[in-house]
């Protein structure tokens, strides 16, 4: 099985912060990997998919990077609305996903 | 628009059964696959099943293996979670979601299961 871990846990930061959080794999995954954002009490949403694809109608301050086993995310100037915890997905081989990094001020 | 609504669910004691359903509508049901993933209270998030677009090929995390049994039902573009003996461990939120090249592009609303005696 492929494990991801993801970090930090949490991370304190305020609006206009440039933040990055890390997702590895235990195995390659070449670009199968995903990223999403979940609020409480919400389904999660996908943000970026192949590692780096923004989907559709997901604001560009969010990218994403990454081959083989190491990914990140990165928002470039945080907005109110995306406080929130964040989750990587490794598709490659089944799915996994990381444990969630909380963003919070 | 897409929709996965979801249905069932509940309170049952350790070693008991629930069947949680899954309506589609606003797609070709048959031309996707689907999964169940669930999320215990605070916790993250947990792949447990996978169905493929036919019904013919399903897996199973090792959590659920042998428990739980996924199925689907194509005229009826309807998603099953069949939860056999289940335990405490159990308890979580479970979603039906929907793939799309091979990342999940739809989630359904989620339906809360307490196994609790």
């Amino acid at each position: 099985d492929i494990q991801m871990t993801q970090s930090p846990s949490t991370l304190s930061a305020s609006v206009g912060d440039r933040v990055t959080i890390t997702c590895r794999a235990s195995q390659s995954i070449s670009t199968s990997l995903a990223w999403y954002q979940q609020k409480p009490g919400k389904a999660p949403k996908v943000l970026i998919y192949k590692a780096s694809s923004l989907e559709s109608g997901v604001p560009s301050r969010f990218s994403g990077s990454g081959s083989g086993t190491e990914f990140t995310l990165t928002i470039s100037s945080l907005q109110p609305d995306d406080f929130a915890t964040y989750y990587c997905q490794q598709y490659g081989s089944l799915w996994t996903f990381g444990q969630g990094t909380k963003v919070d001020i | 628009e897409v929709q996965l609504v979801q249905s069932g669910g509940g309170s049952v004691h350790p070693g008991g059964s629930l069947r949680l359903s899954c309506a589609a509508s606003g797609f070709t049901f048959s031309n996707y696959e689907l999964n169940w993933v669930r999320q215990a209270p605070g916790k993250g998030l947990e792949w447990i099943s996978y169905i493929s677009g036919g019904g013919e090929t399903m897996y199973y995390a090792d959590s659920v293996k042998g428990r739980f049994t996924i199925s689907r039902d194509n005229a009826k573009n309807s998603l099953y979670l069949q939860m056999n003996n289940l335990r405490a461990e159990d308890t979580a939120v479970y979603s039906c979601v929907r793939v799309y090249s091979n990342y999940f592009d739809n989630w359904g609303q989620g339906t809360l299961v307490i196994v609790s005696s």
